[in-house]
Protein backbone atom coordinates (compact mmCIF):
# COMPACT_ATOMS: atom_id res chain seq x y z
CA UNK A 1 0.00 0.00 0.00
CA UNK A 2 1.24 3.57 -0.92
CA UNK A 3 2.67 5.52 2.20
CA UNK A 4 3.31 9.01 3.28
CA UNK A 5 6.49 10.07 1.28
CA UNK A 6 8.60 12.99 2.47
CA UNK A 7 12.00 14.61 1.20
CA UNK A 8 14.37 15.06 1.46
CA UNK A 9 15.26 12.14 3.74
CA UNK A 10 18.00 14.04 5.37
CA UNK A 11 18.96 18.06 5.34
CA UNK A 12 22.10 20.00 6.38
CA UNK A 13 21.97 23.41 6.93
CA UNK A 14 23.77 26.57 8.14
CA UNK A 15 22.74 28.91 10.38
CA UNK A 16 20.45 31.12 9.28
CA UNK A 17 20.19 29.45 5.95
CA UNK A 18 16.32 28.87 4.58
CA UNK A 19 14.70 24.91 4.00
CA UNK A 20 12.04 23.33 2.50
CA UNK A 21 10.77 20.11 3.69
CA UNK A 22 7.88 18.24 1.19
CA UNK A 23 5.59 15.90 1.67
CA UNK A 24 3.38 13.76 -0.10
CA UNK A 25 0.37 12.01 1.26
CA UNK A 26 -1.53 9.01 0.70
CA UNK A 27 -3.29 9.03 -2.53
CA UNK A 28 -7.23 10.19 -1.44
CA UNK A 29 -6.29 11.26 1.74
CA UNK A 30 -6.90 15.42 2.12
CA UNK A 31 -5.44 15.86 5.89
CA UNK A 32 -1.80 16.65 5.96
CA UNK A 33 -0.16 17.38 9.73
CA UNK A 34 3.01 18.63 10.45
CA UNK A 35 5.15 17.38 14.01
CA UNK A 36 8.37 18.31 14.90
CA UNK A 37 10.30 15.74 17.41
CA UNK A 38 13.55 17.07 18.98
CA UNK A 39 16.07 14.94 20.34
CA UNK A 40 15.13 12.71 22.84
CA UNK A 41 11.49 14.19 22.63
CA UNK A 42 8.10 13.37 21.79
CA UNK A 43 6.55 14.69 18.29
CA UNK A 44 5.00 18.39 18.70
CA UNK A 45 2.13 19.35 16.52
CA UNK A 46 3.21 22.28 14.18
CA UNK A 47 0.61 22.99 11.45
CA UNK A 48 -1.85 21.16 9.58
CA UNK A 49 -4.32 21.58 6.41
CA UNK A 50 -7.12 20.46 5.21
CA UNK A 51 -8.52 20.59 1.76
CA UNK A 52 -5.89 23.16 1.10
CA UNK A 53 -6.97 25.28 3.74
CA UNK A 54 -4.82 25.44 7.27
CA UNK A 55 -7.19 24.10 9.61
CA UNK A 56 -4.99 24.62 12.87
CA UNK A 57 -1.78 25.80 14.19
CA UNK A 58 0.51 24.62 17.00
CA UNK A 59 4.17 25.72 18.33
CA UNK A 60 5.20 26.81 15.18
CA UNK A 61 7.84 29.79 15.15
CA UNK A 62 6.82 32.81 12.86
CA UNK A 63 9.81 31.49 10.85
CA UNK A 64 8.77 28.99 9.86
CA UNK A 65 5.48 28.59 6.68
CA UNK A 66 3.86 26.08 5.42
CA UNK A 67 0.72 24.95 2.82
CA UNK A 68 -1.15 22.63 0.61
CA UNK A 69 -0.86 22.46 -2.89
CA UNK A 70 -4.38 21.79 -5.14
CA UNK A 71 -2.34 17.99 -5.73
CA UNK A 72 -2.57 17.44 -1.62
CA UNK A 73 0.97 17.74 -1.13
CA UNK A 74 2.62 19.83 1.66
CA UNK A 75 5.36 22.39 2.16
CA UNK A 76 7.10 22.95 5.08
CA UNK A 77 9.52 26.37 4.43
CA UNK A 78 11.80 27.15 7.73
CA UNK A 79 14.22 30.43 7.42
CA UNK A 80 16.49 31.90 9.38
CA UNK A 81 17.48 28.86 10.75
CA UNK A 82 18.26 28.37 14.18
CA UNK A 83 20.93 25.66 16.05
CA UNK A 84 17.53 24.30 17.86
CA UNK A 85 15.64 23.57 14.54
CA UNK A 86 17.68 20.47 14.32
CA UNK A 87 14.65 17.92 14.97
CA UNK A 88 13.31 14.92 13.13
CA UNK A 89 10.45 16.86 11.34
CA UNK A 90 7.47 14.00 10.58
CA UNK A 91 4.41 14.67 7.81
CA UNK A 92 1.07 12.62 8.75
CA UNK A 93 -1.89 12.15 6.36
CA UNK A 94 -5.56 11.36 6.87
CA UNK A 95 -8.85 11.42 5.19
CA UNK A 96 -11.13 13.98 7.50
CA UNK A 97 -14.26 12.28 9.07
CA UNK A 98 -16.66 13.95 10.49
CA UNK A 99 -15.87 13.33 13.99
CA UNK A 100 -12.48 14.48 13.82
CA UNK A 101 -10.98 10.87 14.75
CA UNK A 102 -9.07 9.71 11.53
CA UNK A 103 -6.29 7.67 12.04
CA UNK A 104 -3.15 9.22 10.69
CA UNK A 105 -0.38 7.81 8.99
CA UNK A 106 3.24 9.29 9.34
CA UNK A 107 5.36 9.33 6.67
CA UNK A 108 9.61 8.06 7.98
CA UNK A 109 10.60 11.56 8.73
CA UNK A 110 13.03 14.60 7.32
CA UNK A 111 15.88 14.52 9.73
CA UNK A 112 17.29 18.11 9.58
CA UNK A 113 20.43 19.18 11.24
CA UNK A 114 21.37 23.02 11.67
CA UNK A 115 25.07 23.96 12.18
CA UNK B 1 -6.65 20.78 27.57
CA UNK B 2 -5.83 17.25 26.33
CA UNK B 3 -3.46 15.68 27.68
CA UNK B 4 -1.36 12.05 28.25
CA UNK B 5 0.96 10.89 30.69
CA UNK B 6 3.09 7.58 30.41
CA UNK B 7 4.06 6.34 33.43
CA UNK B 8 7.56 4.93 32.68
CA UNK B 9 10.48 6.07 30.86
CA UNK B 10 11.63 2.89 30.27
CA UNK B 11 10.55 -0.69 30.63
CA UNK B 12 12.35 -3.74 30.61
CA UNK B 13 11.41 -7.45 29.70
CA UNK B 14 12.87 -10.85 29.07
CA UNK B 15 11.75 -12.08 25.85
CA UNK B 16 8.81 -14.20 26.27
CA UNK B 17 7.14 -12.26 29.63
CA UNK B 18 4.35 -9.82 28.84
CA UNK B 19 4.70 -6.58 28.07
CA UNK B 20 2.77 -3.64 30.09
CA UNK B 21 3.05 0.38 29.15
CA UNK B 22 1.01 2.00 31.24
CA UNK B 23 -0.59 5.45 30.09
CA UNK B 24 -3.20 7.94 31.95
CA UNK B 25 -4.93 10.68 29.75
CA UNK B 26 -6.85 13.98 30.59
CA UNK B 27 -9.73 15.05 28.60
CA UNK B 28 -12.87 17.04 29.40
CA UNK B 29 -14.41 14.78 26.05
CA UNK B 30 -14.80 11.33 24.69
CA UNK B 31 -10.93 11.21 23.50
CA UNK B 32 -9.71 9.15 20.84
CA UNK B 33 -6.62 7.44 22.27
CA UNK B 34 -4.01 5.84 20.42
CA UNK B 35 -0.61 4.19 20.49
CA UNK B 36 2.07 4.05 18.14
CA UNK B 37 5.68 2.51 18.08
CA UNK B 38 8.60 4.07 16.25
CA UNK B 39 11.83 1.88 15.94
CA UNK B 40 15.37 3.66 15.67
CA UNK B 41 15.65 5.72 13.36
CA UNK B 42 12.25 5.00 11.50
CA UNK B 43 8.73 6.76 11.52
CA UNK B 44 5.69 6.02 13.77
CA UNK B 45 3.43 3.41 12.82
CA UNK B 46 -0.31 3.06 14.17
CA UNK B 47 -0.38 0.03 16.74
CA UNK B 48 -4.05 0.53 17.63
CA UNK B 49 -6.87 3.13 17.77
CA UNK B 50 -9.31 3.83 20.37
CA UNK B 51 -13.09 6.14 19.13
CA UNK B 52 -15.15 4.53 21.73
CA UNK B 53 -16.48 1.95 20.37
CA UNK B 54 -15.13 -1.59 21.92
CA UNK B 55 -13.50 -0.92 25.43
CA UNK B 56 -10.94 -3.63 24.36
CA UNK B 57 -8.80 -2.67 21.26
CA UNK B 58 -6.47 -4.90 19.32
CA UNK B 59 -3.77 -4.08 17.39
CA UNK B 60 -1.07 -5.47 15.30
CA UNK B 61 1.65 -7.83 16.05
CA UNK B 62 -0.17 -8.93 19.32
CA UNK B 63 -0.60 -6.12 21.15
CA UNK B 64 -4.20 -4.51 22.75
CA UNK B 65 -5.39 -1.81 24.80
CA UNK B 66 -8.06 -1.55 27.16
CA UNK B 67 -10.05 1.99 27.96
CA UNK B 68 -10.71 2.52 31.29
CA UNK B 69 -13.18 5.49 31.45
CA UNK B 70 -13.18 5.01 35.41
CA UNK B 71 -9.85 5.23 35.89
CA UNK B 72 -8.79 7.78 32.60
CA UNK B 73 -6.51 4.48 31.67
CA UNK B 74 -5.22 3.18 28.59
CA UNK B 75 -2.84 0.35 28.84
CA UNK B 76 -0.51 -1.45 26.26
CA UNK B 77 -0.19 -4.84 26.71
CA UNK B 78 1.35 -7.62 24.66
CA UNK B 79 1.24 -11.25 26.41
CA UNK B 80 4.60 -12.35 25.27
CA UNK B 81 7.66 -9.84 24.23
CA UNK B 82 9.58 -10.61 21.06
CA UNK B 83 13.30 -8.90 20.60
CA UNK B 84 11.75 -7.22 17.54
CA UNK B 85 9.47 -5.32 20.12
CA UNK B 86 12.42 -3.51 21.14
CA UNK B 87 11.51 0.51 20.42
CA UNK B 88 9.89 3.48 21.51
CA UNK B 89 6.15 3.35 22.28
CA UNK B 90 3.72 6.67 22.53
CA UNK B 91 0.32 7.23 23.89
CA UNK B 92 -1.68 9.09 22.01
CA UNK B 93 -4.51 11.54 22.28
CA UNK B 94 -6.73 12.97 20.08
CA UNK B 95 -10.32 14.84 20.41
CA UNK B 96 -11.77 17.58 22.24
CA UNK B 97 -15.14 18.66 21.20
CA UNK B 98 -16.39 21.12 18.73
CA UNK B 99 -12.98 23.02 18.80
CA UNK B 100 -11.28 19.45 17.82
CA UNK B 101 -9.20 19.71 14.57
CA UNK B 102 -7.38 16.26 15.04
CA UNK B 103 -3.91 16.83 16.13
CA UNK B 104 -2.15 14.87 18.00
CA UNK B 105 -0.93 15.30 21.45
CA UNK B 106 1.72 12.61 22.17
CA UNK B 107 3.24 11.03 25.57
CA UNK B 108 6.69 11.84 27.10
CA UNK B 109 7.43 8.30 25.48
CA UNK B 110 7.88 4.48 26.69
CA UNK B 111 11.34 2.91 25.54
CA UNK B 112 11.06 -0.76 25.39
CA UNK B 113 14.07 -3.11 26.21
CA UNK B 114 13.58 -6.50 25.37
CA UNK B 115 16.63 -8.65 26.70
CA UNK B 116 16.81 -12.18 25.40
Amino acid sequence: AAGVIQSPRHLIKEKRETATLKCYPIPRHDTVYWYQQGPGQDPQFLISFYEKMQSDKGSIPDRFSAQQFSDYHSELNMSSLELGDSALYFCASSVRDKTYTDTQYFGPGTRLTVL
Amino acid sequence: AQSVTQLDSHVSVSEGTPVLLRCNYSSSYSPSLFWYVQHPNKGLQLLLKYTSAATLVKGINGFEAEFKKSETSFHLTKPSAHMSDAAEYFCVVSGEGSGNTGKLIFGQGTTLQVKP
